[in-house]
């Protein structure tokens, strides 16, 4: 069983729906982690949280120590939101601990 | 722009050679990192670097060796090549060690 797991490992969804990306994780940890990865290899940081909630733009991360879950929102999803999407955790050790990674794709 | 920028993109090279992927960022960071993406996908920590000093070294092979000329710069140097080493490459960047992570394009090592 990994440390970090991420459902779904793939989703497909029409342009407009409302995503979520779930995350759960087994270790203690002091931060969690999302990045996105694009199909060129590139990884962009997207929140870094240890508590509550976090919203940029579309995007809202929201965090349950207690329950040791996480979640990625993308409200009215469009096209170029598709790519893989990284819940990663970071250990007591400082050690950042990855999932698998969720494949996202948005049609039009 | 500011980025964290690594070159080469790709790195094909044969069995016993010596070889650098460079890594730089422009972001103020204090703390680079190097990462080996598994055939998982899976991203493993190999170094990172702190105001010029080693804080995390995995159990990585000494033929992997980082090298940072300042605080900018982290390169990973690795010598005698292996087929084993074929793997992408992450260099990232942070501000410190739990904030503000940004990864470079990766590197595509191809060793034959």
């Amino acid at each position: 069983k990994n440390e970090v797991e991420q459902s779904p490992q793939n989703l497909t969804a029409q342009e407009g729906e409302f995503i979520t990306i779930n995350c759960s994780y087994s270790v203690g940890i002091s931060a969690l982690h999302w990045l996105q990865q694009h199909p060129g290899g590139g990884i962009v940081s997207l929140f870094m949280l240890s508590s509550g909630k976090k919203k940029h733009g579309r995007l809202i991360a929201t965090i349950n120590i207690q329950e040791k879950h996480s979640s990625l929102h993308i409200t009215a999803s469009h096209p170029r939101d598709s790519a893989v999407y990284i819940c990663a955790a970071w250990d007591s050790n400082y050690q950042l601990i990855w999932g698998a990674g969720t494949k996202l794709i948005i049609k039009p | 722009d500011t980025a964290v920028s690594q070159t080469p993109k790709y790195l094909v090279t044969q069995m016993g050679n010596d070889k650098s992927i460079k890594c730089e960022q422009n972001l103020g960071h204090d703390t680079m990192y190097w990462y080996k993406q598994d055939s998982k996908k899976f991203l493993k920590i190999m170094f990172s670097y702190n105001n010029k000093e080693l804080i995390i070294n995995e159990t990585v092979p000494n033929r992997f060796s980082p090298k940072s000329p300042d605080k900018a710069h982290l390169n990973l140097h690795i010598n005698s090549l292996e087929l084993g080493d074929s793997a992408v490459y992450f260099c990232a960047s942070s501000h410190d060690s739990l904030y503000g992570y940004t990864f470079g394009s990766g590197t595509r090592l191809t060793v034959v």
